[in-house]
């Protein structure tokens, strides 16, 4: 248990279909990440949230949109998806840059 | 560019025997620097880190790795590795300019009886 929570931990959609990403932390820290997780690449920073704010976003598709409604949370709506969108997609958090991240257990995101 | 190179893409060794995993990095200042663990459909486990001071760092499950400034390398040692060893290990830095780590690909570790 790192205290970081991602929901759900598998999920299979449809091109066509809108799901969300849930991932929450009870460590207190200010700063969140999304990481897509793809196999035999490097892991891919897809979004950085600091203090709610989003500071990062990797050049990621719009049909990826995260939200951040406190620094806590963290979400990634996903609508319109395509096959090679399929992935380990990874939450982590930390305190402002100098720390370790933490990471959830990851979704298992499988596109059909 | 910053980047991080794991040159091994597997590894595997005996149980017992000792380990050694290659991270090189390319980044003009000295980063923190990580090493991650991370067993089949889990995220990832810290499992030691460098900010600055002594270079050789101890980690959990009896890890350890070694700075070598010279050499841009963070490399992840184990004297005698264990069955639950086997995962992907993967090194992190961050190069303190803004909330952004570099990962490498990892390194899949296969650990035979």
């Amino acid at each position: 248990e790192t205290g970081v929570t991602q929901t759900p931990r598998h999920l299979v959609m449809g091109m066509t279909n809108k799901k969300s990403l849930k991932c929450e932390q009870h460590l207190g820290h200010n700063a969140m990440y999304w990481y897509k997780q793809s196999a035999k690449k490097p892991l891919e920073l897809m979004f950085v949230y600091n203090f709610k704010e989003q500071t990062e976003n990797n050049s990621v598709p719009s049909r990826f949109s995260p939200e951040c409604p406190n620094s806590s949370h963290l979400f990634l709506h996903l609508h319109t998806l395509q096959p090679e969108d399929s992935a380990l997609y990874l939450c982590a958090s930390s305190q402002i840059t100098g720390a370790e991240a933490f990471f959830g257990q990851g979704t298992r995101l499988t596109v059909v | 560019a910053q980047s991080v190179t794991q040159p091994d893409i597997h590894i595997t060794v005996s149980e017992g025997a000792s380990l050694e995993l290659r991270c090189n990095y390319s980044y003009g200042a000295t980063p923190y620097l990580f090493w991650y663990v991370q067993s089949p459909g889990q995220g990832l486990q810290l499992l030691l880190k460098y900010f600055s001071g002594d270079t050789l760092v101890q980690g959990i499950k009896g890890f350890e790795a070694e700075f070598k400034r010279s050499q841009s390398s963070f490399n992840l040692r184990k004297p005698s590795v264990h069955w639950s060893d086997a995962a992907e290990y993967f090194c992190a830095v961050d190069t303190l300019t803004g909330n952004q780590f570099y990962f490498g690909t990892g390194t899949s570790l296969t650990v035979i009886p």
